[in-house]
């Protein structure tokens, strides 16, 4: 099984930071990597896929990159609609999930 | 519009088996992958397996073999997520999630059924 290692847990920020948190694949998933954001009560929603290509919607703040083990989220502005936990997924060989990073203020 | 509409939430005894629905609309029922993620409290995702519409084939992760099974019906474009032999640890919101195709992005989610266990 491919396991995804998410980091840090918990971020505390303030309004305006760039906020950045990395996925490390135990194998290499090429480009397979999609981004969730999940809000309390709520279903997760899609901001990345395939690493780097932002979904229909969202806000160009948003960015991914990386590829093979090593990737990163950016958030190059926080607003505070972007309090939530944010999810790393690999899809390279069936589906795993990231820990989870919670974003804070 | 696509929609995902998710059955109620469910109490159940340990032991005991839930089977919840998931109801898509607004898309070609056929064409995508249908796949269930479950959340404990206060946890992470968990992804549990999914099911090929076309034909019912089905792809469980190892932690839930035995014990789960997917099926649809494609004369009201539902598919089904059944898992027997409950217990306390089973507690959590249900979602199922309909894939995107060849770049497996999940744009569409129901909106979650509570299942819980308790004695």
């Amino acid at each position: 099984d491919i396991q995804m290692t998410q980091s840090p847990s918990s971020l505390s920020a303030s309004i305006g930071d760039r906020v950045t948190i990395t996925c490390q694949a135990s194998q290499d998933i090429t480009n397979y990597l999609n981004w969730y954001q999940q809000k309390p009560g709520k279903a997760p929603k899609l901001l990345i896929y395939a690493a780097s290509n932002l979904e229909t919607g969202v806000p160009s703040r948003f960015s991914g990159s990386g590829s093979g083990t090593d990737f990163t989220f950016t958030i190059s502005s926080l607003q505070p609609e972007d309090i939530a936990t944010y999810y790393c997924q690999q899809y390279h060989h069936l589906y795993t999930f990231g820990q989870g990073t919670k974003l804070e203020i | 519009q696509v929609q995902l509409v998710q059955s109620g939430g469910e109490v159940k005894k340990p032991g005991a088996s839930v089977k919840v629905s998931c109801q898509a609309s607004g898309y070609t029922f056929s064409r995508f992958y249908m796949h269930w993620v479950r959340q404990a409290p206060g946890q992470g995702l968990e992804w549990m397996g999914l099911i090929n519409p076309v034909g019912g084939s089905t792809t469980y992760t190892q932690k839930f073999q035995g014990r789960l099974t997917m099926t649809r019906d494609t004369s009201t474009n539902t598919v089904y997520m059944e898992l027997s032999s409950l217990r306390s640890e089973d507690t959590a919101m249900y979602y199922c999630a309909r894939d995107g195709g060849s770049s497996s992005t999940w744009a569409f989610w129901g909106q979650g059924t509570l299942v819980t266990v308790s004695s």
